[in-house]
């Protein structure tokens, strides 16, 4: 069964600073990787997205991946309050899959 | 459309009453899914439909849930003989063609209260 397991936090950080979201997968043929964010009684909203090894960066955003050890994060630099949200992490899986495969969801808190 | 569009953004039934919610999606995206997100919890698949293709229903949580889709059109997901237990925001999303370089795009949801 393919897994996407994320710590559901909540992660506070003190605004400013960079804060570390962690996910890891557990279907080896997993290609792409997506991390959402969604805030309070809102829907997900895509903020990045990362195919290859290594970094992806935007803006504040850095995805990261590594498909060795199965593992995705999302590093936000100087954190603001706005930026507080559940993170989403997801992946998709190779050639004929069609369906994301979501994490629970990360909470992050980032105080002034 | 600009966006994924879903309709009514709130709904409260009476227990024992179907409902039906619609998805309207982004114009040109041919898959469509449907999710269910229980306060506090996460993302619940239900079901996808892809082009013409048969939908892939192993999400549905009982046979009072059904969808239908026309084409790459909008959807409409019935519940039928509501339960509080079916009290939860119904998300749709849409995304352009089946490979690895899109994820989803969602819509604002249906916030479902059974009383």
């Amino acid at each position: 069964q393919k897994e996407v397991e994320q710590n559901s936090g909540p992660l506070s950080v003190p605004e400013g600073a960079i804060a570390s979201l962690n996910c890891t997968y557990s279907d080896r043929g997993s290609q792409s990787f997506f991390w959402y964010r969604q805030y309070s009684g809102k829907s997900p909203e895509l903020i990045m997205s990362i195919y290859s090894n290594g970094d992806k960066e935007d803006g504040r955003f850095t995805a990261q991946l590594n498909k060795a050890s199965q593992y995705v994060s999302l590093l936000i630099r100087d954190s603001q309050p706005s930026d507080s949200a559940t993170y989403l992490c997801a992946a998709l899986s190779g050639a004929g899959s069609y369906q994301l495969t979501f994490g629970k969801g990360t909470k992050l808190s980032v105080i002034p | 459309g600009a966006g994924v569009s879903q309709s009514p953004s709130n709904k409260v039934t009476e227990k024992g009453k179907d409902v039906e919610l619609r998805c309207d999606p982004i114009s040109g995206h041919t898959a469509l899914y449907w999710y269910r997100q229980r306060l506090g919890q996460g993302l619940e698949f239900l079901i996808y439909f892809q082009g013409n293709s048969a939908p892939d229903k192993s999400g549905l949580p009982s046979d009072r849930f059904s969808a239908e889709r026309t084409g790459e059109s909008v959807s409409t997901l019935t519940i039928q003989r509501t339960q509080q237990e079916d009290s939860a925001v119904y998300l749709c999303a849409s995304r352009p063609i089946p490979t690895e370089a899109y994820g989803y795009t969602f819509g604002s949801g249906t916030r479902l209260t059974v009383v």
